[in-house]
This record gives C-alpha cells, sequence and structure tokens, in this order.
C-alpha cells in the first residue's frame, strides 16, 4: 500500500518564478492538505481539499493555490517566488470523515534563490 | 489567540535514561491531539491521536497522555533510534479538519 508521494523532491527557482509542486494521496484517502515548513519550525497551513475545492485556507497570500483532481491528487502553485517561500512544503493526506489522523509524504524541498 | 507551544526546545538523553516532552495547548474546542516524529529533511511521522483527558495510548518506548491543557510524551529507556523532533499539533472546532502545530523539541539520544 503506498503511502503519500510527492515530486519533485527537491527543486530551485528564483525570485518571481512560478512553481508547481505534486501530490498524490494515501490509497484510500479523499483529503489533501499542505504545509509549509521552515527550517526550525512546525509546519504551517497553507489550504486543505476535499471534492476538488477548497474547504479551508491557512494565512497565507494569493500567490498561493492549488487544486485537487478527481482522482484526489492535488497540486499547490506558487506564483511570482520571494526568497521567503523557501521550505520544506508537506502534503497531508486523510479522510474528510475519519479520525482526524493526517498522514504526511516526505515532502519538497523548495530553494529560491 | 490559539497557540500550542512545545518544551522543551531540545533535550539531550543518555541511552536508557527515560524523560517527558511537552505539548501546551490554549485552544476552543479540542478536537484531537497528535504527536508525530520527524527526521531531518523528511515528512513527519504518525505516532498517536489523543482525543480526550485522561486518555494514554502506547507504543514501544512511547507513551502519550493528555490532560485538558496540556499532553506529554514519556520516552521510557530512550536508544539512538529515538533521536528525531517530536511535534505535536492540535485540531480544533474552530480550525475545521486541519492542524495547528507547535515548534517541535528535537531529541539527541547518545549512546
Amino acid at each position: 500500500d503506498a503511502g503519500v508521494t510527492q515530486s519533485p523532491t527537491h527543486l530551485i527557482k528564483t525570485r518571481g518564478q512560478q512553481v508547481t509542486l505534486r501530490c498524490s494521496p494515501k490509497s484510500g484517502h479523499d483529503t489533501v492538505s499542505w504545509y509549509q515548513q521552515a527550517l526550525g519550525q512546525g509546519p504551517q497551513f497553507i489550504f486543505q481539499y476535499y471534492e476538488e475545492e477548497e474547504r479551508q485556507r491557512g494565512n497565507f497570500p494569493d500567490r498561493f493555490s492549488g487544486h485537487q483532481f478527481p482522482n484526489y491528487s492535488s497540486e499547490l502553485n506558487v506564483n511570482a517566488l520571494l526568497l521567503g517561500d523557501s521550505a520544506l512544503y508537506l502534503c497531508a493526506s486523510s479522510l474528510w470523515r475519519g479520525g482526524g489522523e493526517q498522514f504526511f509524504g516526505p515532502g519538497t524541498r523548495l530553494t529560491v534563490l | 489567540e490559539d497557540q500550542v507551544t512545545q518544551s522543551p526546545e531540545a533535550l539531550r538523553l543518555q541511552e536508557g535514561e527515560s524523560s517527558s516532552l511537552n505539548c501546551s495547548y490554549t485552544v476552543s474546542g479540542l478536537r484531537g491531539l497528535f504527536w508525530y516524529r520527524q527526521d531531518p529533511g523528511k515528512g513527519p511521522e504518525f505516532l498517536f491521536t489523543l482525543y480526550s483527558a485522561g486518555e494514554e495510548k502506547e507504543k514501544e518506548r512511547l507513551k502519550a497522555t493528555l490532560t485538558k491543557k496540556e499532553s506529554f510524551l514519556h520516552i521510557t529507556a530512550p536508544k539512538p533510534e529515538d533521536s528525531a523532533t517530536y511535534l505535536c499539533a492540535v485540531q480544533a472546532e474552530n480550525y475545521g479538519q486541519n492542524f495547528v502545530f507547535g515548534p517541535g523539541t528535537r531529541l539527541s539520544v547518545l549512546p
């Protein structure tokens, strides 16, 4: 049973560019959440998708957008990259009507130069 | 303001030296408290879910407990492979399903 997968593993971009990160949830899960984790800090919630709709959003600007596909996989897009966007981006999958547990992927390390 | 704090920030133990990590929270309407282990450069690994005060969960050398204001992660006779950052996260009624994470405790277990 495959767990949560994310691609790419690492990414280097320059300021002003755009980036797309991808996530496939754990088999049987229908909900995907995205988190940003800066070095030495806990993850911060970006947004959550269920039934192809954004259900909840954290305190992140509109430069951060996402999408969920009919097969439950998801994308995170970040436009006009800033140096401060450098972080580990984590995808977590869960069941919308489950016990609340979220299972995380290995993350994508984004470096903005 | 709702928040989650963890202490200590970092902890060094000798192999076999038991200790506890603390997670304190101030949220309205706790739905669940979750513990994760995170190795450097990797995603968090799920450990436990606690839903109500008085609840306890155990797994190998780890035991998690919950009160109305805090949770403890007790580590009994730790081994070097227990070295990692331990994160706690809360789900509250006004957050929907998303997590609010604490900053984590970096645990180092020396042989």
